[in-house]
């Protein structure tokens, strides 16, 4: 299996613009997490889906962010409009007992 | 809520000598617990985990950890580091197998040649 597959690997951005990240699970896996990761904040857990059904989105900063996972091979993350504190990396994960993680976007908001 | 702590922000041991990294958790039952390993600029990686029975857990790359309810720990050993071991590493707590993860804040090792 190729495992949890995330894009971009990079973003670069400007305050204002529409950023969706994307994520492609491990086949057969019926949970999917989001996570941001910064220095200040570490690693905060956003939103989760259990058989592609959001069940706990309280870790989603404010309105700019939302992300849906429309069937079980596919989850967008979308930040709109994104600003210069959303400069992080973000990690996908998709579990099935445990977690495995994607390799992160790494995104940079000037 | 289930909350993990690392008390340690950075560590720094010999290479050969042992290591013990700690991780004390909050969480009302009995814990789904996990320790992941971090390289520079990689995704997260799983070292061991514990669900239930023994409460001392053996995983990748020789790593143990030890389960102590009365204590709320979940600390995780080697008996020898090697240099490839120098990562951040992260504790952490579900309700279940798929339940929300919630990671302590890492502690990042240092090896001394």
């Amino acid at each position: 299996d190729a495992g949890v597959i995330q894009s971009p690997r990079h973003e670069v951005t400007e305050m204002g613009q529409e950023v969706t990240l994307r994520c492609k699970p491990i086949s057969g896996h019926n949970s999917l997490f989001w996570y941001r990761q910064t220095m200040m904040r570490g690693l905060e857990l956003l939103i989760y889906f259990n058989n592609n059904v959001p069940i706990d989105d309280s870790g989603m900063p404010e309105d700019r962010f939302s992300a849906k996972m429309p069937n079980a091979s596919f989850s967008t993350l979308k930040i709109q409009p994104s600003e210069p504190r959303d400069s992080a990396v973000y990690f996908c994960a998709s579990s099935l007992g445990e977690l495995f993680f994607g390799e992160g976007s790494r995104l940079t908001v000037l | 809520a289930q909350s993990v702590t690392q008390p340690d922000i950075h560590i720094t041991v010999s290479e050969g000598a042992s290591l013990e990294l700690r991780c004390n958790y909050s969480y009302g039952a009995t814990p789904y617990l996990f320790w992941y390993v971090q390289s520079p600029g990689q995704g997260l990686q799983l070292l061991l985990k514990y669900f239930s029975g023994d409460t001392l857990v053996q995983g990748i790359k020789g790593f143990e950890a030890e389960f102590k309810r009365s204590q709320s720990s979940f600390n995780l050993r080697k008996p020898s580091v090697h240099w490839s071991d120098a990562a951040e590493y992260f504790c952490a707590v579900g309700a279940s197998r798929d339940d929300k993860i919630i990671f302590g804040k890492g502690t990042r090792l240092h090896i001394l040649p």
